[in-house]
């Protein structure tokens, strides 16, 4: 049973980057995509983007120029950088097995970390 | 982008209603639709995909329908831990985008 767990600072100021980590449990980290989704407090849900096991990305065009997803199998881990933070960036931040096979696939978010809320304030 | 709207925002239901939450995309996505389920302080738990799939240990009540761009979630009889917020999603294509949620309230 796959289970993931994010972690990393629960504050983050201004201009600054925001870094998490998401640990994978459980199942293979291979043939499938790993996400990254966000949440400000009291509204809905925002996709940041995804990683494949091959290191293959795609990233949400709102949040693209400052944003890196990145994968470490051997660590059995995947990590979201956001750079140049504001408060508009403060939310709950989720990773999620992705579960999509390509192109054409259908697709959904099937398993998700507990999320981790992270605060952008000098 | 594909544009979700979902509707209504929020709706008041006793234990046992039939409710049906509605989400739109602003353009045809198939059958590319997913819904999810989330409690206060929780993270979202997928309920349907594929519009009308639903996953494994989600109870009957629950039923999804629609295809191109309109579809809907239905719960057949309302049971006390219905009570949350659901969210559609678009998997048709990148950047996959959520609704703004639909919020189900005990009346």
């Amino acid at each position: 049973q796959v289970q993931l767990q994010e972690s990393g600072p629960g504050l983050v100021k201004p201009s600054e980057t925001l870094s998490l980590t998401c640990s994978v449990s459980g199942g293979s980290m291979t043939s499938t995509y790993w996400s990254w989704i966000r949440q400000p407090p009291g509204k809905g849900l925002e996709w940041i983007g995804y990683i494949h096991f091959t290191g293959s990305t795609d990233y949400n065009p709102s949040l693209k120029s400052r944003v890196t997803i990145s994968l470490d199998t051997s660590k059995r881990q995947f990590s979201l950088i956001l750079n140049s933070v504001t408060a508009a960036d403060t939310a709950l931040y989720y990773c999620a097995r992705d579960h999509y096979y390509g192109p054409g696939s259908y697709n959904w978010f099937d398993i998700w970390g507990q999320g981790t809320l992270v605060t952008v304030s000098s | 982008d594909i544009q979700m709207t979902q509707s209504p925002s929020s709706l008041s239901a006793s234990v046992g209603d039939s409710v049906t939450i509605t989400c739109r995309t602003s353009q045809n996505i198939d059958n590319f639709l997913n819904w999810y389920q989330q409690k206060p302080g929780k993270a979202p738990n997928l309920l349907i995909t594929a519009t009308f799939s639903l996953k494994s240990g989600v109870p009957s009540r629950f039923s999804g329908s629609g295809s191109g761009t309109n579809f809907t979630l239905t719960i057949s009889s309302l049971q006390v831990e219905d009570f949350a917020t659901y969210y559609c999603q678009q998997s048709f294509s990148t950047p996959r985008t959520f609704g703004q949620g639909t919020t189900v309230e005990i009346k």
